[in-house]
């Protein structure tokens, strides 16, 4: 079953903050994240494979809250480059072959 | 690396013909991934191999769909006969045994009128 994420769709300003999050009807074992921009191919961000984990890099970063079977993306300080459709994905213990990627999520930075 | 390669980058065809996507993965890459992506439904996995065996095509919509890994650098996703509703872009991803990062190649977007 797919994941859902909130919002569908988010403007921020550059600098401003936002919060993605993906939940899952099933219990969570990996959850990935993937962001789109326009035209182009998903690109992978980030794993998660345990729960309480918490990845980052710039200033783009993820936690994951296996009891709640849920996952949060946190944008921090955004940047014109942040702006496409972000997805998560959750998969099966170990975290590779089959995911099954959420609605996405529409970010668009403005100046 | 060039990266994931599909061909063609678009394709449109007449409602009852039949359509070729291909792609090739990486190289040392061993599972390769179908997703057909569109407004309604998202980014849906369709079929994928392991070692050039299909693994997982609960995804795979109809019979018209049927996917084939020859080898380890190439992958075919046929429909025959194509119908409007299967119009959508078609991405392969490919990952390297032991990881998680899935490569998408650039796509294929399909028009079936």
């Amino acid at each position: 079953q797919q994941p859902v994420q909130s919002p569908q769709a988010v403007i921020l300003r550059e600098g401003e903050d936002a919060v993605i999050n993906c939940s899952s009807s099933k219990a969570l074992y990996s959850v990935h994240w993937y962001r789109q921009k326009h035209g182009e191919a998903p690109v992978f961000l980030m794993i998660l494979l345990k729960g309480g984990e918490q990845k980052g890099h710039d200033k783009i970063s993820a936690s994951f809250n296996e009891k709640k079977q849920q996952s949060s993306l946190y944008l921090t300080a955004s940047q014109l480059s942040y702006s496409g459709t972000y997805f998560c994905g959750t998969g099966p213990p170990g975290g590779y072959q089959k995911v099954t990627f959420g609605t996405g999520t529409k970010l668009q930075v403005i100046p | 690396d060039a990266g994931v390669i599909q061909s063609p980058r678009h394709e449109v065809t007449e409602m009852g013909q039949e359509v070729t996507l291909r792609c090739k993965p990486i190289s040392g890459h061993n599972s390769l991934f179908w997703y057909r992506q569109t407004m309604m439904r998202g980014l849906e996995l369709l079929i994928y191999f392991n070692n050039n065996v299909p693994i997982d095509d609960s995804g795979m919509p109809e019979d018209r769909f049927s996917a084939k890994m020859p080898n380890a650098s190439f992958s075919t996703l046929k429909i025959q006969p194509s119908e409007p509703r299967d119009s959508a872009v078609y991405f392969c991803a490919s990952v390297e045994r032991g990881n998680n990062e899935q490569f998408f190649g650039p796509g294929t977007r399909l028009t079936v009128l």
